[in-house]
């Protein structure tokens, strides 16, 4: 089993919806949670970073925690054609080394369709 | 790609010659690492460096080794390269250990 599941999608939504990612876990010494886009061909650019449950939002995109349920989620409202792209989760935790290892989700490949 | 640069950029090698990537950063950031990225795979750790001539493993080592002579440079080598080491290498960055780690663009490396 692995520590991070995501499901691969791909997800198409219209313009406009709100689209709903999300992962699960099973390491609880997981620390901290982190959402990264992904754009065909190019490097994954960190999203939404937080440490503690409950909910972080930027502009049209919030990220929640729910640590005792060991489930993240990423909403993006008023999707844009221009979010598409893959979405990866991240988690990390302090290994015995004093190094925060992250262990990354498979990713979900978003289409958002004008 | 916050000051993050890969070379090359793509490569078709061939099983058995040996393979250099190399990463090189204007931040200034002590953490570098390298991973790949497959499909149904994710992102794996390859190696890490916490400093100049700093490193260690990460889950998937084997086959690679890495080299950190300057706070800016980062090189990974595959030895003796294989068919299995077709993937996308990324490079990353973060200011200290419990930092978020800012990515490079990527390597497409084809061992044919």
């Amino acid at each position: 089993q692995k520590e991070v599941e995501q499901d691969p999608g791909p997800l198409s939504v219209p313009e406009g919806a709100i689209v709903s990612l999300n992962c699960t876990y099973s390491n609880s010494a997981f620390q901290y949670f982190m959402w990264y886009r992904q754009y065909s061909r190019k490097g994954p650019e960190l999203l939404m970073y937080t440490y503690s449950s409950g909910n972080k939002e930027d502009g049209r995109f919030t990220a929640q925690v729910d640590k005792s349920s060991k489930y993240i989620s990423l909403f993006i409202r008023d999707s844009q054609p221009s979010d598409s792209a893959t979405y990866l989760c991240a988690m990390s935790s302090l290994n015995s080394g004093g190094y925060q290892k992250v262990t990354f989700g498979t990713g979900t490949k978003l289409q958002v369709i004008p | 790609d916050a000051g993050i640069t890969q070379s090359p950029r793509h490569k078709v090698t061939e099983t058995g010659t040996p393979v250099t990537l190399r990463c090189h950063q204007t931040e200034n950031h002590r953490y570098m690492y390298w991973y790949r990225q497959d499909p149904g795979h994710g992102l794996r750790l390859i190696h890490y460096s916490y400093g100049v001539k700093d490193t260690d493993k990460g889950e998937v080592s084997d086959g690679y080794s890495v080299s950190r002579s300057k706070t800016e440079d980062f090189l990974l080598t595959l030895e003796s390269a294989t068919s299995s080491q077709t993937s996308v290498y990324f490079c990353a960055i973060s200011e200290s250990a419990g930092e978020t780690q800012y990515f490079g663009p990527g390597t497409r490396l084809l061992v044919l």
